[in-house]
């Protein structure tokens, strides 16, 4: 069963700061993977979406890799401003067709960028 | 930009009683799902949805809990009997061509049983 981890669980960097988040996974025959952002009382608004077959995908300042050998994904957010303050989620699809229609969903890592 | 919407944002009801939670997904889309997240908790999947029948569904979803596309635009999840444990923010997402593109989420309802 596939589990995915965030680290770290919260992270305050002062504004302009480029930073990374992290997300691990245990099964790697993992399909796609993507990353999300949740605002307070709000739904999840996905970020980047990356095929197992693709290394990386970049939308603006942000770049997401996959690195599936070893289990892991890595959110590079450059430049940080305040609006980027929102928790950030991971998510992995595992092999469709064996019953994993389903994303496992890591706990999330909250980003305070600080004015 | 086309959303995906879900009514209503906040349901109190009382434990045994059914309950629907109601979503329209965007338009095109044909992929529909249900999530839900426990207060403090990670988002857990419950179920997807295609072609007018479900696709799969987690082991959450048991026989309390039902699906339907009851016309062409909405997408509803009905829990028979609620139990207090049914507490969480429940989100639907749709996606354009399944798990091959990206899944969009509406806000959620947050389902409060007492």
């Amino acid at each position: 069963k596939q589990e995915v981890t965030q680290i770290p669980a919260a992270l305050s960097v002062p504004e302009g700061e480029n930073l990374v988040l992290n997300c691990s996974f245990t099964d790697s025959a993992i399909y796609n993977l993507q990353w999300f952002r949740q605002d307070p009382g709000k739904g999840l608004t996905s970020l980047l979406l990356i095929q197992s077959s693709q290394r990386e995908q970049t939308s603006g300042r942000l770049n997401a890799s996959l690195d599936k050998s070893s289990g892991r994904s890595t959110l590079y957010i450059a430049a940080s401003q305040p609006g980027d303050s929102a928790t950030y989620l991971c998510a992995g699809l595992g092999n469709p067709g064996g019953g994993a229609d389903g994303l496992t969903f890591g706990k999330g890592t909250h980003l305070i960028i600080q004015p | 930009e086309p959303e995906v919407t879900q009514t209503p944002s906040h349901q109190v009801t009382q434990m045994g009683q059914e309950v629907i939670l109601r979503c329209v997904p965007i338009s095109n889309h044909l992929y529909f799902y249900w999530y839900r997240q426990i207060l403090g908790q990670k988002v857990e999947f419950l179920v997807s949805f295609y072609n007018n029948e479900i696709s799969e569904k987690s082991e959450i979803f048991d026989d309390q809990f039902s699906v339907e596309r009851p016309d062409g635009s909405n997408f509803t999840l009905k829990i028979r009997s609620t139990k207090l444990e049914d507490s969480a923010m429940y989100f639907c997402a749709s996606s354009e061509q399944g798990l091959y593109s990206p899944l969009h989420f509406g806000n959620g309802t947050r389902l409060t049983v007492t």
